[in-house]
């Protein structure tokens, strides 16, 4: 079956450490999106891909990385210069057409301790 | 660059209805209405382009003033599984697909 995938579900980690939040998708999509979601604040956008290669920043980059080596593979990395990661993280993925919607994965949950 | 959504929350009696309403800066080439149960990934629901066409579910009805960059979400005769969080979102040209920060909707019995 197509879909989706993140990976882990919950992830623990210490302050200062660097974290890497896997989304692979077999839905041959162009287009791969990190969204971050905490309470109130509804999903905002970290970066999105259109391209092997290539990515751009979305509205609140700082902090996180990501690469797309891969057409199915987006992974994001949260640094240890982002003050706040404690979060819901969000990955989706669409084709590369406006008439056509987004697929969710089932989000990976970071708390830092 | 966050669309807009009114209002933040609503509670309904099943049975109610209820307008979910979308507003954004920019011109738009699209809308998207998705809901998102408690820890769980958002679900699609419906796409509205600029040009009227449409594609989403048969029981959710939107519209798309593109002239005002506004769309809302109708939801007649609510049902207890119409509990969630609606969100729109919206691409402009570069494609971005850019979400609002949700309208939390409970239905009662």
């Amino acid at each position: 079956d197509g879909g989706i995938t993140q990976s882990p579900k919950y992830l623990f980690r210490k302050e200062g450490q660097n974290v890497t939040l896997s989304c692979e998708q077999n839905l041959n999509h162009d287009a791969m999106y990190w969204y971050r979601q905490d309470p109130g604040q509804g999903l905002r956008l970290i970066y999105y891909s259109q391209i092997v290669n290539d990515f751009q920043k979305g509205d609140i980059a700082e902090g996180y990385s990501v690469s797309r080596e891969k057409k199915e593979s987006f992974p994001l990395t949260v640094t240890s210069a982002q003050k706040n990661p404690t979060a819901f993280y969000l990955c989706a993925s669409s084709a590369l057409r406006l008439n056509t919607e987004a697929f969710f994965g089932q989000g990976t949950r970071l708390t830092v301790v | 660059q966050q669309p807009v959504q009114s209002p933040q929350a609503v509670i309904l009696r099943e049975g109610e209805d209820a307008v979910i309403n979308c507003s954004s800066s920019k011109a738009l080439y699209s809308v998207h209405w998705y809901r998102q149960k408690h820890g769980e990934a958002p679900v699609f629901l419906m796409i509205l382009l600029k040009g009227g066409e449409q594609k989403g579910h048969e029981k959710i009805s939107a519209s798309f003033n593109e002239k005002k960059q506004q769309s809302s979400l109708y939801l007649t005769a609510s049902q207890l599984s119409y509990s969630g969080t609606y969100f729109c979102g919206t691409q402009g040209g570069s494609e971005k697909l850019v979400f609002g920060k949700g309208t939390k909707l409970t239905v009662n019995p």
